[in-house]
C-alpha cells in the first residue's frame, strides 16, 4: 500500500522528441505528488509537483498528468533535450500523515540522444 | 542563498566502525529528513527530526543507527558498527513546514565500508 510504481525503468528519446515516465500507486491517502531529477553524483532536484485537486500542471516542458480515479499520474517531458538526460523519481506523501514521508519510486534513466 | 549542505561527501569506513553523517538544512528550515539510496534504487525515508524532537523513525533500522538534530548545529545520522550493507548514498532533505512541502536535498553523502 505504501509503494509507489514507476515506469520504465529506462529511456532513450531524440531530442526533440517527448519523454513519457508513468507512477502508479495504491494508497488514497497520498495527496502530494513531486517529481525530481537527479543528476550522477548529485542529490534529487525537486522539477515539478501536483496535488490531486488538479488533473495537470505544467512548468515550462514539463508537464504532470493526474489520473486519480486510476491513481496513476506521469511526467510529460517536451521538447527533450540531452541537458535532460538524468534520472527521474516520482514521490508520494500523505499529508494528513503529517510526516512529510515521501514515497519515492524506483526511477527512471532518461538518455536524450543528440 | 545557501542549499542543504551535508558532510561529508565521501566516508570510507572499516566494518565495525562509527560513521557520522552531518546535514545542515536550508536556512529558515526547521525540518529534517534523512533518506537511503542503494545503488540503482531509489530513495527510502529513514527518519523525520524537527528541533531537538524525532518525529518519525519508521524506516530507521532498529539497531546501529540513530538520528538527532539539536538545538543548535546540524542533524547528525550515526550510524554505529558498520557493516558491508550499509554502503550507499545517504541523503538529506529540509523544509520550512510540514505537510505537502517541497523537500529540498543536499547533494549526499557517498559510505563505503571496506
Amino acid at each position: 500500500q505504501q509503494q509507489v510504481k514507476q515506469s520504465p525503468q529506462s529511456l532513450i528519446v531524440q531530442k526533440g522528441g517527448i519523454s513519457i515516465i508513468n507512477c502508479a500507486y495504491e494508497n488514497t491517502a497520498f495527496d502530494y505528488f513531486p517529481w525530481y531529477q537527479q543528476f550522477p553524483g548529485k542529490g534529487p532536484a525537486l522539477l515539478i509537483a501536483i496535488r490531486p485537486d488538479v488533473s495537470e500542471k505544467k512548468e515550462g516542458r514539463f508537464t504532470i498528468s493526474f489520473n486519480k480515479s486510476a491513481k496513476q499520474f506521469s511526467l510529460h517531458i517536451m521538447d527533450s533535450q540531452p541537458g535532460d538526460s538524468a534520472t527521474y523519481f516520482c514521490a508520494a506523501e500523505a499529508g494528513s500523515g503529517n510526516t512529510g514521508k515521501l514515497i519515492f519510486g524506483q526511477g527512471t534513466t532518461l538518455q536524450v540522444k543528440p | 542563498n545557501a542549499g542543504v549542505m551535508q558532510n561529508p561527501r565521501h566516508l570510507v569506513r572499516r566494518r565495525g566502525q562509527e560513521a557520522r553523517l552531518r546535514c545542515s538544512p536550508m536556512k529558515g528550515h526547521s525540518h529534517v529528513y534523512w533518506y537511503r539510496q542503494l545503488p540503482e534504487e531509489g530513495l527510502k525515508f529513514m527518519v523525520y527530526l524537527q528541533k531537538e524532537n524525532i518525529i518519525d523513525e519508521s524506516g530507521m533500522p532498529k539497531e546501529r543507527f540513530s538520528a538527532e538534530f539539536p538545538k543548535e548545529g546540524p542533524s547528525i545520522l550515526r550510524i554505529q558498527q558498520v557493516v558491508r550493507g550499509d554502503s550507499a548514498a545517504y541523503f538529506c532533505a529540509s523544509s520550512p513546514q510540514i505537510g505537502n512541502q517541497p523537500q529540498h536535498f543536499g547533494d549526499g553523502t557517498r559510505l563505503s565500508i571496506l
